[in-house]
């Protein structure tokens, strides 16, 4: 089982819905988690964290933590043709001593 | 404020050279990780830094090393260059802890010819 595990796409949405994406770990003892955007060639950009168990707004952006399935989700409402890119999620403060990035999930938009 | 910063943008290289990488952290950060990003796959962990000293280390052969100086930038080195080393080398820092969240520089891209 991989340590962080996400569905690779892509994600095909039309410009408007809603993106759901989705994210499970190994860890229990995972504490922290985050979003990361990274577009083609260019370097991961923080879209949001989260650490206790429920969900986090941000935007257009919402967040979702459950422990207890050891499941992280990130949803984006009115999704742009901006928002195309390949989003990672990283989760830390485990037993393993490191950040641990899923291999992401690629995310098109269609206008 | 300034962000993480990297050097050089691109490096070229030959098969069994060696390369150094650059990483400036965000002031006030006091960590510094680095990650290997190959071409279509995932970032992998290298190594993280703090206070000066090596936290923790991926499961990458010795070649690859690194350390932190004392107003906390660092360096990458990677001696012996092979094909595979070929990636995009990202540098992060934060706060002091895991649980904080980590800013990424540009990277930097090695190519080995």
């Amino acid at each position: 089982q991989k340590e962080v595990e996400q569905n690779s796409g892509p994600l095909s949405v039309p410009e408007g819905a809603i993106a759901s994406l989705n994210c499970t770990y190994s860890d229990r003892g995972s504490q922290s988690f985050f979003w990361y955007r990274q577009y083609s060639g260019k370097s991961p950009e923080l879209i949001m964290s989260i650490y206790s168990n429920g969900d986090k707004e941000d935007g257009r952006f919402t967040a979702q933590l459950n422990k207890a399935s050891q499941y992280v989700s990130l949803l984006i409402r009115d999704s742009q043709p901006s928002d195309s890119a390949t989003y990672l999620c990283a989760v830390g403060g485990g037993a393993t001593n490191k950040l641990i990035f899923g291999t992401g999930t690629l995310l098109a938009v269609q206008p | 404020e300034a962000g993480v910063t990297q050097s050089p943008t691109h490096l070229i290289k030959t098969r069994g050279q060696q390369a150094t990488l650059r990483c400036s952290p965000i002031s006030g950060h006091t960590s510094v990780y680095w990650y290997q990003q190959a071409l279509g796959l995932g970032l992998q962990f290298l190594l993280w830094y703090d206070e000066g000293e090596e936290r923790n280390r991926g499961n990458f052969p010795p070649r690859f090393s690194g350390r932190q100086f004392p107003n906390y930038s660092s360096e990458l080195n990677v001696n012996a260059l092979e094909l595979e080393d070929s990636a995009l080398y990202l540098c992060a820092s934060s706060f002091r802890t895991l649980l904080d969240t980590q800013y990424f520089g540009p990277g930097t891209r090695l190519t080995v010819l």
